[in-house]
């Protein structure tokens, strides 16, 4: 099972940093940890991936535990329009597959 | 640039009624998925395609059939819908690493 443990929901502040964790304790060392958002009933969109470093794109930031088993998702600065499902993902590997969790509903409030 | 395209958008069908689902994605990907999505659950993987000619079974496979003839082209088929298979269908499609660029979805209700 490549499943990863997120919280439920979350609450944030607009115009504060958003942070969402996600453990994934038994990754193996091929594994990517990889962030997507589902907004309202939209498909998922792809918003950051990591192996072992840390990672910043224009979206987020993405902190990885050195021993892998959690990371962290970042919204620098979140907005009503970020208000979503998060999934945290692991994997990759020859067919690309992802299987994905139930995730956490990031509500943020004005 | 169109992306990914799922067709229909919206369908109801009956009991033991077949169709078929198209997705296509004009970014000359190699990888295609089809996912289902029940309310209040993430994705589940159906099948899957790493490459033309090719498909593989996901996480619920059971109900479905998949064809891959065309590299831009992925197919889901329902042979006798069922009221379980009442979902939204998303299709994804990747080039390399699972950055994956998902269709906006097809909303099937089988009465």
């Amino acid at each position: 099972d490549a499943k990863t443990t997120q919280p439920t929901s979350m609450d944030c502040a607009e115009g504060r940093a958003a942070n969402l964790p996600c453990n994934h304790s038994t990754i193996s060392g091929n594994e990517y940890v990889y962030w997507y958002r589902q907004i309202h009933s939209q498909g998922p969109q792809y918003i950051i991936h990591g192996l072992k470093n840390n990672e910043t794109n224009e979206m987020a930031s993405l902190i990885i535990t050195e021993d892998r088993k959690s990371s962290t998702l970042i919204l620098p600065h979140a907005t009503l329009r970020d208000t979503a499902v998060y999934y945290c993902i692991r994997g990759g590997g020859a067919t690309n597959k992802l299987i994905f969790g139930t995730g956490t509903l990031l509500a943020v409030q004005p | 640039n169109a992306g990914v395209t799922q067709t229909p958008k919206f369908r109801v069908l009956k009991t033991g009624q077949s169709m078929t689902l198209l997705c296509a994605q004009d970014m000359n990907h190699e990888y295609m998925y089809w996912y289902r999505q029940d309310p209040g659950m993430g994705l589940r993987l159906i099948h899957y395609s790493v490459g033309e000619g090719t498909t593989a079974k996901g996480e619920v496979p059971d109900g479905y059939n998949v064809s891959r003839l065309k590299k831009q082209n992925f197919l889901l088929g329902l042979e006798s819908a069922a009221p379980s298979q009442t979902s939204v269908y998303f299709c994804a499609s990747s080039k390399e690493r699972p950055r994956y660029t998902f269709g906006s979805g097809t909303r099937l209700t089988v009465v």
